[in-house]
């Protein structure tokens, strides 16, 4: 147990469907950023938000929207993926900005997504 | 273009032998490296790091070792056991710049064999 949840573990998807990936994190932390780890694929940073606010989108294509509504919520929100985007989203918080050695993400167990 | 680049997909290693993982990185701004460990259907968690100021740091049954002049850094399991076989990924970050963007590679599947 990470302290970093997220929900649904599972989640099938057809092209024209809205669906929303949630992320909780009971550590404290002020930043949030959500990876995809695609297979045969380094992880691939997609949004960060620190204190909140978004700091970085790392040109992800806008049928991926993020909502961070506080500092321990954060949500990704799919609409008209393709099939080429099913990957395991994976969600993670830091210690960022709270000390010299908080580098470290904590990681929640993802979300594998399934676009058909 | 990868930046942080594993080039073994997979390796096997017999249990209670030597387990070394390697990584090369190009970007010599990187400063501060990290290994995560992954299991099937969970989220990758924190192993060990080492920051550039250091050739080694060792916690328990894991070393990491970075030669800074090859942009390679490896580590170490030993003994092997069982409970080892999982997919780790090296990442790297460049802590002097404000965005704090860790980069991963792509990971090696670590099967420790009976």
């Amino acid at each position: 147990e990470t302290g970093v949840t997220q929900t649904p573990r599972h989640l099938v998807m057809g092209m024209t469907n809205k669906k929303s990936l949630k992320c909780e994190q009971h550590l404290g932390h002020n930043a949030m950023y959500w990876y995809k780890q695609s297979a045969k694929k380094p992880l691939e940073l997609m949004f960060v938000y620190n204190f909140k606010e978004q700091t970085e989108n790392n040109s992800v294509p806008s049928r991926f929207s993020p909502e961070c509504p506080n500092s321990s919520h954060l949500f990704l929100h799919l609409h008209t993926l393709q099939p080429e985007d099913s990957a395991l989203y994976l969600c993670a918080s830091s210690p960022r900005g709270q000390g010299p050695a908080n580098e470290k993400l904590f990681f929640g167990s993802g979300t594998q997504l399934s676009v058909l | 273009d990868q930046q942080v680049k594993q080039n073994s997909p997979s390796l096997s290693v017999q249990e209670g032998r030597i387990s070394i993982l390697n990584c090369d990185y190009t970007n010599s701004m990187f400063d501060y490296f990290l290994w995560y460990k992954k299991y099937p259907a969970e989220g990758p968690t924190f192993l060990i790091s080492i920051s550039s100021i250091k050739d080694k740091n060792e916690d328990g049954r894991f070393t990491v070792f970075l030669n800074k002049s090859a942009k390679h850094l490896s580590l170490h399991i030993v003994p092997s056991q069982p409970g080892d076989s999982a997919v780790y990924f090296c990442a790297a970050m460049e802590r002097t710049n404000r965005d704090d963007k860790i980069i991963f590679g792509k990971g090696t599947r670590l099967h420790i064999l009976p």
